[in-house]
């Protein structure tokens, strides 16, 4: 396996249901972050992990939890969650020096996530 | 201020012709820039980065950067129907990369 990789790549799941995604990444990279992308909408920063510690949580609702095991695993636990979530859910991850992006983000194929 | 702003709207271009796509940013101490395309109902992926002002080329993309005028900006030479994708700026800063909300591109043939 390489780069990012995420699973399961479609989901469809009921307002009381509890599901977990996952991402993985191959690259040796030190910080991870989920995105939500809507259509028609711009990406939308969730979580960010450096070296396994959650540094950024940009007001995402707790219906929404954020895991990072180690630094090649990261899930994002959903439970309770609206139609209004249904949404492509993205992972990404990066070497970070020194707070500086200098390589980009590597990006997995996405979660596309419905809500019913 | 939004922190990457792309403001041109859909993008149509002939096959053959140069499209070329803006990207303005607010944070002056920015260091690293990015280009990512995105195909409809798939991830972005990495077409081009640029670090210092000037021109970077790689086969059909050139990147430009000048960052006294805080502009980065994409040309398309010779654009091919399998180049109709959206494309997003980043600039990296606060920890992160700041992402614009994307210009789409369509290559009529």
């Amino acid at each position: 396996e390489t780069g990012v990789t995420q699973t399961p790549r479609h989901l469809v799941m009921g307002m009381t249901n509890k599901k977990s995604l996952k991402c993985e990444q191959h690259l040796g990279h030190n910080a991870m972050y989920w995105y939500k992308q809507s259509a028609k909408k711009p990406l939308e920063l969730m979580f960010v992990y450096n070296f396994k510690e959650q540094t950024e949580n940009n007001s995402v609702p707790s219906r929404f939890s954020p895991e990072c095991p180690n630094s090649s695993h990261l899930f994002l636990h959903l439970h309770t969650l609206q139609p209004e979530d249904s949404a492509l859910y993205l992972c990404a991850s990066s070497q970070e020096r020194r707070g500086t992006s200098n390589y980009g983000y590597t990006f997995g194929s996405g979660t596309r996530l419905t809500v019913v | 201020q939004k922190e990457v702003e792309q403001n041109s709207g859909p993008l149509s271009v002939p096959e053959g012709a140069i499209a070329s796509l803006n990207c303005t940013y607010s944070d002056r101490v920015s260091q690293s820039f990015f280009w990512y395309r995105q195909y409809s109902g798939k991830s972005p992926e990495l077409i081009m980065s640029i670090y210092s002002n000037g021109d970077k080329e790689d086969g059909r993309f050139t990147a430009q950067l000048n960052k006294a005028s805080q502009y980065v900006s994409l040309l398309i030479r010779d654009s091919q129907p399998s180049d109709s994708a959206t494309y997003l700026c980043a600039v990296s800063g606060n920890n992160r990369l700041a992402f614009g909300k994307g210009n789409q591109v369509v290559v009529i043939p």
